[in-house]
């Protein structure tokens, strides 16, 4: 697609329900970063895919939170029993890699009450 | 560990007046430097970047210049705009590898007509 796309654009959870985050990169671009967004701590890598296949989940802040990415395109980012201090904005980015920037989605605006 | 500081907001101005927000940074290797900016409900967009040492980034009249021998790459817009209010992130990407980005704290900027 022209853009990259993310859905839903905002979810209001109960606390411990599992919720799903879909990312839709920009065609053909090979590596995809998922970030979150929060109020006091700015922007906050969680995980990279490069490809398939992820090497770097280093900011994943907890075993409840996973993802995957299917042929090279769709990624989507899991939080299991979510709690309240997962209300954020995640967001999605992909890039066609070297050295220029992402290209950000608008993001889900996650609440959890 | 790399690190990117910002000035802290908001900055207030008023509309023409002179812009500065500073940026440092810490990083081992040689990172490529950015500007993102994010509107009001919006998502993020690069606004600059630049990949090497003394490069110059430029972009709607803003303007930053990658200083090695201060870690720096201040923003700068010689007339800001009402327009132009939003948050301002600065971020580095470590060389040799993949672009994950490491954001400061994001800086905003109100301009007032």
């Amino acid at each position: 697609g022209a853009g990259v796309s993310q859905s839903p654009s905002n979810k209001v959870t109960e606390k411990g329900k599992d919720v799903e985050l879909r990312c839709d990169p920009i065609s053909g671009h090979t590596a995809l970063y998922w970030y979150r967004q929060s109020l006091g701590q700015g922007l906050e890598f969680l995980i990279y895919f490069q490809g398939n296949s992820a090497p770097d989940k280093s900011g994943l802040p907890s075993d409840r939170f996973s993802a995957e990415r299917t042929g090279g395109s769709v990624s989507t980012l899991t939080i299991q029993r979510t709690q309240q201090e997962d209300s954020a904005v995640y967001l999605c980015a992909s890039s066609p890699g070297g050295a220029g920037g992402y290209t950000f989605g608008s993001g889900t605006r996650l609440t959890v009450v | 560990g790399d690190s990117v500081t910002q000035m802290e907001g908001p900055v207030t101005l008023s509309e023409e007046a002179f812009l500065t927000i500073n940026c440092t940074y810490t990083a081992t290797g040689y990172p490529s430097l950015f500007w993102y900016v994010q509107y009001p409900g919006e998502g993020l967009q690069l606004l600059l970047k630049a990949t090497k040492a003394d490069d110059k980034g430029s972009n709607k009249g803003f303007e930053a210049t990658y200083r090695k021998e201060t870690t720096s790459f201040h923003l700068e817009k010689g007339s800001v705009q009402v327009s132009d209010s939003a948050v301002y992130f600065c971020a580095l990407s470590l060389s040799g590898g993949y672009n994950k980005l490491i954001f400061g704290a994001g800086t905003r900027l109100a301009v007032h007509p």
